[in-house]
């Protein structure tokens, strides 16, 4: 099946610093790459849609210059969480949705854990 | 606008009793429809899925769920629950919305499993 991974799985930051997360699509190409934040014990709530080679579209009340998400081949897409703070701590998950797939599923990555200190 | 409804935000069950956790949709087209399951600290796995045809769908790990389009709902079933189940459990709708298509989750709900 589709597998998605991403890096790290768990990251410590001081408060103002940037942190990078990693999104891959390991078997298949995706056109398609959703970023997701999850507070503990909620929903996922979807904060942006990353097309490769375009601008990601950020969904009302997430700032843009604040997560920047980068999808620059089809197996890759980034977000940079940039001056870091408290309040960004969260679970972050990924889902890619393969090219070559009719059927509208995502396949979700593990998530990444981030702490701000 | 398009919405999911979880009525049960946490459920509890003797292992071997039979489950039904609740989904209702908000869509004014055909939906298409998830059910995915979270265990702590992870990311999702789906366990099955609705886009068309028989209305009585079959799944992972012994699930399944039926689409009713009278009750705008998609209620998710296991006749025997295992304590492996416990997790939280989410029913999501795509979405078609100006060129964006996206997934829409429920608040989720949270199974619990007595021995």
């Amino acid at each position: 099946g589709a597998v998605v991974s991403q890096h790290p799985s768990r990251v410590i930051c001081k408060s103002g610093t940037s942190v990078k997360i990693e999104c891959r699509s390991l078997d298949f190409q995706a056109t398609t790459m959703f970023w997701y934040r999850q507070f503990p014990k909620q929903s996922l709530m979807l904060m942006a849609t990353s097309n490769e080679g375009s601008k990601a579209t950020y969904e009302q009340g997430v700032e843009k210059d604040k997560f920047l998400i980068n999808h620059a081949s089809l197996t890759l897409s980034t977000l940079t969480v940039t001056s870091a703070h408290p309040e960004d701590s969260s679970f972050y998950i990924c889902s890619a949705r393969d090219l070559e797939d009719v059927a509208y599923e995502q396949y979700f990555g593990p998530g990444t854990r981030l702490t701000v200190t | 606008a398009q919405s999911v409804t979880q009525p049960d935000i946490h459920i509890t069950v003797s292992e071997g009793a039979s489950l039904e956790l609740r989904c209702n949709y908000s869509y004014g087209a055909t939906p298409y429809l998830f059910w995915y399951v979270q265990s702590p600290g992870q990311g999702l796995q789906l366990l099955l899925k609705y886009f068309s045809g028989d209305t009585l769908v079959q799944g992972i790990k012994g699930f399944e769920a039926e689409f009713k389009r009278s009750q705008s709902s998609f209620n998710l079933r296991k006749p025997s629950v295992h304590w492996s189940d416990a997790a939280e459990y989410f029913c999501a709708v795509f979405t078609f919305s100006g060129g964006y298509n996206k997934l829409i989750f429920g608040a989720g709900t949270r199974l619990a499993v007595h021995p």
